[in-house]
């Protein structure tokens, strides 16, 4: 079944404690994405690649790293987390470049106490 | 860069009433132009697009329309059915293959 998945689907942390979010397609996808979603803020954009190897910031990338080693993976950490990046996260990957259909992950609940 | 509006940011309307929701866009270059829905607890899902070398595309119930000269587009919803309640966003692409999202309209559908 082609998907997006992530996990954990819910964490609950203390401030400072770095945590990795993971995020896997199974779909050959270039394109991959980071977005939080937070209440009459929408979904904005942390961290995006259009390849391997190649890594962009997004629109509120502070506090956030991304890699892509290989085109399937695309994991965000967070190396010292604050109660300011408790959110709900989707991962999301396309065809290649973002005007194709994006598929999202399930979505990581983050609470950062 | 590109913006995008979304309005409104919620909208009530009873069970087989119309719904619309507009977003504006800023580039002029822009020319793809997806509508996602996001049901409760759900992820977002793609419903509808539309290209710049059309000016309305229809699904079933669901069609968008694109005005280029004023640069808007607008989600048309038929028929209103309960399962249509849920937040949807607009978005439109940036210079750098990338997409913007509106802030999303959190409609509800009255039985």
């Amino acid at each position: 079944e082609a998907q997006v998945t992530q996990n954990p689907r819910y964490l609950i942390t203390v401030t400072g404690k770095k945590l990795t979010v993971t995020c896997s397609q199974n779909m050959n996808h270039e394109y991959m994405s980071w977005y939080r979603q937070d209440p009459g803020l929408g979904l904005r954009q942390i961290y995006y690649s259009m390849n391997v190897e190649v890594t962009d910031k997004g629109d509120v990338p502070e506090g956030y790293k991304v890699s892509r080693k290989e085109k399937r993976n695309f994991p965000l950490i967070l190396e010292s987390p604050s109660p300011n990046q408790t959110s709900l996260y989707f991962c999301a990957s396309s065809l290649w470049v973002a005007t194709n259909e994006q598929f999202f992950g399930p979505g990581t609940r983050l609470t950062v106490l | 860069g590109e913006n995008v509006e979304q309005h409104p940011s919620t909208l009530s309307v009873q069970e087989g009433d119309s719904a619309v929701i507009k977003c504006t866009y800023s580039d002029s270059a822009s020319n793809y132009f997806p509508w996602y829905k996001q049901e409760l607890g759900k992820r977002p899902q793609l419903i509808i697009d539309i290209r710049s070398n059309v000016g309305e595309k229809k699904d079933q119930r669901i069609a968008v329309t694109l005005n280029k000269t004023a640069k808007h587009f607008s989600l048309h919803i038929t028929e209103t059915q309960p399962e249509d309640s849920a937040v949807y966003f607009c978005a439109a692409p940036r210079e750098e293959g990338n997409l913007i999202f509106g802030k999303g309209t959190k409609l509800s559908v009255k039985p």
